[in-house]
């Protein structure tokens, strides 16, 4: 299985700050995602990659950007925190048929 | 638009007996289905999933059905247990896609 490995398991940032949420792949698959989960709400797609430096985005990108300099590392910034972006955010690893997640990254902004 | 729907947000089931958890979608393009399973702070993991040539699949305690014409596919967990309370998503996917597209989810609670 890939392993997946997100920098943070919790995160506690101000409103206004720049975030950076890192996720990083063991193996060499191209697809890389970045989810939020919210009770309710289910999984909701923010950004992906299918390549170095090609970005695409999900259902929900306001307010987030993305960086991809290298396969193996997807990074999810926002730009400026804000308390709605209070969640769990999730990073994947997406086959044609299967997807691997990190450990994902409970970020509060107060 | 939701292509992937679970209807029910919650379910709650005694220990022992059968969980059934349902799926609906829209797109007839997907022939591929997978379920995950999600404890609180941690990443959802593979449970089990299933092609659209096939109509079940069985994995011990897991069993996915797929109803095609329905659009509709459940998983079942008998005998349910403890351990398997945690928020249950499928998914769905078209070969030759790049990306799954998930459900909104549903919380089991195995009670004792």
């Amino acid at each position: 299985d890939v392993k997946v490995t997100q920098s943070s398991r919790y995160l506690v940032k101000r409103t206004g700050e720049k975030v950076f949420l890192e996720c990083v792949q063991d193996m060499d698959h191209e697809n890389m995602f970045w989810y939020r989960q919210d009770p309710g709400l289910g999984l909701r797609l923010i950004y992906f990659s299918y390549d170095v430096k090609m970005k695409e985005k999900g259902d929900i990108p306001e307010g987030y950007s993305v960086s991809r300099e290298k396969k193996e590392r997807f990074s999810l910034i926002l730009e400026s925190a804000s308390t709605n972006q209070t969640s769990m955010y999730l990073c994947a690893v997406e086959g044609n048929t299967e997807a691997f997640f990190g450990q994902g990254t409970r970020l509060t902004v107060v | 638009d939701q292509q992937v729907k679970q209807n029910s947000p919650s379910l709650s089931v005694q220990e022992g007996r059968i969980s059934i958890l349902n799926c609906d979608y829209t797109n007839s393009m997907f022939d591929y289905f997978l379920w995950y399973k999600k404890y609180p702070a941690e990443g959802p993991t593979f449970l089990i999933s299933i092609s659209s040539i096939k109509d079940k699949n069985e994995d011990g305690r897991f069993t996915v059905f797929l109803n095609k014409s329905a659009k509709h596919l459940s998983l079942h967990i008998v005998p349910s247990q403890p351990g398997d309370s945690a928020v249950y998503f499928c998914a769905a996917a078209t070969q030759g896609a790049q990306k799954l597209v998930f459900g909104q989810g549903t919380r089991l609670t195995i009670n004792p």
